[in-house]
């Protein structure tokens, strides 16, 4: 199958640093990336839609000055999270899709704010 | 709108048991609809999808789910737990096709006593 990586798998950062997560496609274009959040032992929310080559399309309640997100190329989709506090501690996961298949998901990233 | 109900946060079986892990959807269009697991500080993997063809769905690792249009339902089962089986499962919806956004369940917790 498709290859999604994630990279970070895991950091801490201190609170007020911005910390920037990648999301690549290994074997396949994807013109569009997802963004998912995930809270302990609490399902996926959906953050943000990443359109290669254009703004990303976040969901309501995102802040998208606090969650920036870059889809510069085909195969890369960065998440950087700004001046992050304690609360923005959770695992962050990223979707690619190849085309008419199903969704691919990264490993997850572990953001600690301390 | 979609949405996904998976009742309960915890399944409990013995090794060699049944699986059934219960999953109601709520879509205005023909769903495509999805089962995946998450081991502990890891991404998804998909078990098997349903997307408009056969109503009983056959995954990885003996999994299957039926899909049930007059229930709105599409519940996971297996007929025989293995300890490996123990993880985290989410049941996800997506109106618009298999490479497009996903609305998740909270998830079930399945443990597998020896």
């Amino acid at each position: 199958g498709a290859v999604v990586s994630q990279h970070p798998s895991r950091v801490i950062c201190k609170s007020g640093t911005s910390v920037k997560i990648e999301c690549r496609s290994l074997d396949f274009q994807a013109t569009t990336m997802f963004w998912y959040r995930q809270f302990p032992k609490k399902s996926l929310m959906l953050m943000a839609t990443s359109n290669e080559g254009s703004k990303a399309t976040y969901e309501q309640g995102v802040e998208k000055d606090k969650f920036l997100i870059n889809h510069a190329s085909l195969t890369l989709s960065t998440l950087t999270v700004t001046s992050a506090h304690p609360e923005d501690s959770s695992f962050y996961i990223c979707s690619a899709t190849p085309r008419n298949t199903e969704a691919f998901f990264g490993q997850g990233t572990r953001l600690t704010v301390v | 709108a979609q949405s996904v109900t998976q009742l309960g946060s915890h399944v409990s079986v013995s090794e060699g048991a049944l699986v059934l892990l219960r999953c109601n959807y709520s879509s205005s269009v023909p769903p495509y609809l999805f089962w995946y697991v998450q081991y502990p500080n890891q991404g998804l993997q998909l078990l098997l999808k349903y997307t408009s063809a056969a109503t009983l769905v056959k995954g990885i690792n003996d999994f299957e789910a039926e899909f049930k249009k007059s229930e709105t339902s599409f519940h996971l089962t297996k007929p025989s737990a293995h300890m490996s089986d123990a993880a985290e499962y989410f049941c996800a919806v997506s109106s618009t096709g298999a490479n497009s956004k996903l609305t998740f369940g909270k998830g079930i917790t399945l443990s597998v006593r020896p």
